[in-house]
């Protein structure tokens, strides 16, 4: 199993569409959570940072859920700015000796005119 | 003002040949990243130094030697290139600090240098 879980998608939505991405994580001694935005050909740009108690940020919201170990990702009123893959990332954190970031292989978003 | 810059943005070699690039980061950051991106676009994490000490070597081949010669520098040399060193290689850093949901190490990006090996 991978240490972190992703559909590839894509997902085609007409512009306006609320989508959803979830992704599952292997470890329970992960301690932050994050999703990363990546256009063609870019760097990864951090998009949020995701809480137990779940955030929101415009018309992004990330929820936790460290019972189940996934994260999840909802976009409302989908722009064509949106289209780029969503990546899903993992930090076990200082207690493992570890600050690197595991990634999931990323979704795929298309908004649609 | 650029926070995490890489050199070269671009490069093409023969297999054999020996490379470095260069990742410097303005943001005061304490530990430093080198991720690898390969075709299929998965991104995956190399080595990371924290105050210019190694702190994570994953399963890389010897022939990849990074080098930290300050908290705010973190190369990379690849000694014998092969054809499956073709990727986008990203360098990352990241502070440590506490927040109010707790310790926050969130990783920042430069834009990435893209091997080609011929």
């Amino acid at each position: 199993r991978k240490e972190v879980e992703q559909d590839p998608g894509p997902f085609n939505v007409p512009e306006g569409a609320t989508v959803a991405f979830n992704c599952t994580y292997s470890n329970s001694a992960s301690q932050s959570f994050f999703w990363y935005r990546q256009d063609c050909r870019k760097e990864p740009k951090l998009l949020m940072s995701v809480y137990s108690s779940g955030n929101e940020d415009g018309r992004f919201t990330a929820q936790l859920n460290r019972a189940s170990q996934y994260i999840s990702l909802l976009i409302r009123d989908s722009k064509l700015s949106d289209s780029a893959t969503y990546l899903c990332a993992v930090n076990i954190g200082v207690r493992a000796g570890r600050r690197a970031l595991t990634f999931g292989s990323g979704t795929r978003l298309q908004v649609q005119p | 003002d650029t926070a995490v810059s890489q050199t070269p943005k671009y490069l093409v070699t023969q297999m054999g040949n020996d490379k470095s690039i260069k990742c410097e980061q303005n943001l005061g950051h304490d530990t430093m990243y080198w991720y690898k991106q390969d075709s299929k676009k998965f991104l995956k994490i190399m080595f990371s130094y924290n105050n210019k000490e190694l702190i994570i070597n994953e399963t890389v081949p010897n022939r990849f030697s990074p080098k930290s010669p300050d908290k705010a520098h973190l190369n990379l040399h690849i000694n014998s290139l092969e054809l499956g060193d073709s990727a986008v290689y990203f360098c990352a850093s990241s502070p440590y600090v506490l927040a109010g949901q707790g310790w926050v190490d969130t990783q920042y990006f430069g834009p990435g240098t893209r091997l080609t090996v011929l």
